[in-house]
């Protein structure tokens, strides 16, 4: 059964440093979702990607993070510089147009 | 904006009894309607799913019935197993065009305890 990929599953980094992960979607799956979730709390949307573009990043905080998805596939997540709040699971999501979503494994990050 | 609330956690039950775990939603619309199941240490799954009112979704046992009147989309299931503990989320897409993300309630841990 095809699954969303995430890398990397778990990532220790030091404040002020840059961090990214990257998800690679269900093959031919056009919308692709970053989600972070806080722990006890629910996935909140980061950015929506439609093939290469961008649907919906109104909650990113584009101070410090920045998302592409530059073939329409693959995609990478950036933090530059972290922060002690960015602590928390980021979760790649993908799915065909208006149906299901489908959720990777997600990226432990650990801020210190 | 949307918005969904699910009851207080964590919640804790013996082998076989019976649960229910309260979702309520804010939205505008007609949203479809999502019960997420998130096991240690993995990613969501999608437990099942309503898209219109009066709608029942079901799967391994739990059900959900979209209540457009009283909207809510309360989780049942008959008889819990040890198995079922996970976090379980309720969410809502507002079917909006190109723009389908989901809004999650906090979550809910729950225990079954042999």
């Amino acid at each position: 059964e095809a699954e969303v990929a995430q890398s990397p599953r778990y990532k220790i980094t030091e404040k002020s440093q840059a961090v990214a992960f990257w998800c690679d979607p269900i093959s031919g799956h056009a919308t692709l979702y970053w989600y972070r979730q806080i722990l006890g709390q629910g996935p909140e949307l980061l950015v929506q990607f439609q093939d290469e573009s961008v649907v919906d990043d109104s909650q990113l905080p584009k101070d410090r993070f920045s998302a592409e998805r530059l073939k329409g596939v693959d995609s990478t997540l950036k933090i530059q510089p972290a922060e002690l709040g960015d602590s928390a699971m980021y979760l790649c999501a993908s799915s065909s147009w208006g149906d299901e979503q489908y959720f990777g494994p997600g990226t432990r990050l650990t801020v210190t | 904006g949307d918005s969904v609330t699910q009851m207080e956690g964590p919640v804790t039950l013996s082998e076989e009894a019976f649960l229910t775990i309260n979702c309520t939603y804010t939205a505008t619309g007609y949203p479809s309607l999502f019960w997420y199941v998130q096991y240690p240490g993995e990613g969501l799954q999608l437990l099942l799913k309503a898209t219109k009112a009066d709608d029942k979704g079901s799967n391994k046992g739990f059900e959900a019935t979209y209540r457009k009147e009283t909207t809510s989309f309360h989780l049942e299931k008959g008889s819990v197993q040890v198995s079922d503990s996970a976090v379980y989320f309720c969410a809502l897409a507002a079917n909006t065009g190109a723009n389908s993300k989901l809004t999650f309630g906090k979550g809910i841990t729950l225990s079954v305890r042999p």
